[in-house]
């Protein structure tokens, strides 16, 4: 089946190291995007990307990098740099050739420092 | 800026009809999406509106007004398996392509 897949669902990071979460699709999506989401609060996008080898960064780039060397993946490093990385992750993408495309999301990873 | 407002809870009765209001100040704006998140999942997608007026799927209806810079969500039936997060979500067009802004969603609680 089509879909977006988010991997691990839950990751805990130790202080000062750096963590990889995979996000994968198959639905031959051109757009893939980060967002972030903490209790009580929306989505707020971290970087996105319309085409291989191309990424913009969001609202909250700080702290994170991705790179689009494949259309199907889309990786997130937080960095150390990221002081308060504990947070919900989610993966979406969608078409990019007209605007009311809707994003479809992954079923997300939690990611806690330990 | 972009800004998104949409009430933090509310709560109705099942069979009801319930409306999610929300209002955005956004520039670039080029459409409006409502999605639904049940707690600890992703969001699922449910409308979207780009011009001005009410959008019907089944028991879910969108309305849109850019003049007004509102849109809600109109909820009819109601089942206690819509209780769950309601984001409301603006379309802004920019240079590296679409992103959406999100509001803080509305959570919905729909008792017996």
């Amino acid at each position: 089946d089509g879909g977006i897949t988010q991997s691990p669902k839950y990751l805990f990071r130790k202080e000062g190291q750096n963590v990889t979460l995979s996000c994968e699709q198959n639905l031959n999506h051109d757009a893939m995007y980060w967002y972030r989401q903490d209790p009580g609060q929306g989505l707020r996008l971290i970087y996105y990307s319309q085409i291989v080898n191309d990424f913009q960064k969001g609202d909250i780039a700080e702290g994170y990098s991705v790179s689009r060397e494949k259309k199907e993946s889309f990786p997130l490093t937080v960095t150390s740099a990221q002081k308060n990385p504990t947070a919900f992750y989610l993966c979406a993408s969608s078409r990019a050739d007209n605007a009311n495309q809707p994003q479809h999301f992954g079923d997300g990873t939690r990611l806690s420092i330990l | 800026g972009q800004n998104i407002d949409q009430p933090t809870e509310m709560t109705a009765t099942e069979g009801a009809i319930v409306q999610i209001n929300c209002t955005y100040q956004t520039s670039g704006f080029n459409g409006l999406f409502w999605y639904q998140q049940h707690a600890g999942e992703a969001p699922t997608f449910l409308s979207y509106n780009v011009l001005d007026g009410l959008e019907e799927k089944g028991r879910f209806s969108s309305f849109l007004s850019r003049s007004k810079g509102y849109s809600y969500l109109l909820l009819k039936e109601l089942q206690m398996k819509d209780s769950a997060s309601y984001l409301c979500a603006g379309m802004i067009l920019t240079g590296g392509g679409n992103k959406l802004t999100f509001g803080t969603g509305t959570q919905l609680k729909v008792e017996l």
